[in-house]
């Protein structure tokens, strides 16, 4: 099964920042790459799919890029509402997989 | 509005059998691919099983493998769950969700989640 890496598993920001998240898969996925964001106590809200692109409402601040096997999210600039775990999910091939996530906490 | 309700959770001895219900409203049913996915309780997520809009292609963890069945009825805009020889490693909130479209396998829309507690 195709493994995803997430990296940090943790980071500790300030709104306004810039933020970075990283998901490596053991193998090529394509752009076969999804992102979601999952606040306490909410199911997950997809952000991007196909690796770049922007689901429907999801704020022009996130970003998505990459392809093969390295793979980025970005926030331009950290709103409060933004601070959640984010996971990266790939549709390359069954089973579906996802990465360990990163927490993006308040410093 | 897109609405996913999941039902039918609960406490389960090691080898016992539930059975989870999600039902739609809000979108035609028929015409999506859905899927379910689980999370440990303060564990990360982890896609369980896949059935495409006709019912006709579904599949699976290995690790539920001969003992979770995904079903769909159209007619009652309904996606089913039956999960049999459960396990305490099968404890977690199930999550009923819808595919982005019938070629794009991104999780739009989710449900609340149902609770699934496997234990003795």
């Amino acid at each position: 099964e195709i493994v995803l890496t997430q990296s940090p598993a943790t980071l500790s920001l300030s709104p306004g920042e810039r933020v970075t998240l990283s998901c490596r898969a053991s193998q090529s996925v394509g752009n076969f790459l999804t992102w979601f964001q999952q606040k306490p106590g909410q199911a997950p809200r997809l952000l991007i799919y196909d690796a770049s692109y922007r689901a429907t409402g999801i704020p022009a601040r996130f970003s998505g890029s990459g392809s093969g096997t390295d793979f980025t999210l970005t926030i331009s600039s950290l709103e409060p509402e933004d601070f959640a775990v984010y996971y990266c999910q790939q549709r390359s091939d069954w089973p579906l997989t996802f990465g360990g996530g990163t927490k993006v906490d308040i410093k | 509005e897109v609405q996913l309700v999941e039902s039918g959770g609960g406490l389960v001895k090691p080898g016992g059998s539930l059975r989870l219900s999600c039902a739609a409203s809000g979108f035609t049913f028929s015409t999506y691919n859905m899927n379910w996915v689980r999370q440990a309780p303060g564990k990360g997520l982890e896609w369980v099983s896949f059935i495409n809009d006709g019912g006709n292609f579904i599949t699976y963890r290995e690790s539920v493998k001969g003992r979770f069945t995904i079903s769909r009825d159209n007619t009652k805009n309904s996606l089913y769950l039956q999960m049999n020889s459960l396990r305490a490693d099968d404890t977690a909130l199930y999550y009923c969700a819808r595919d982005l479209s019938t070629v794009t396998r991104a999780f739009d829309f989710w449900g609340q989640g149902t609770l699934v507690t496997v234990s003795s």
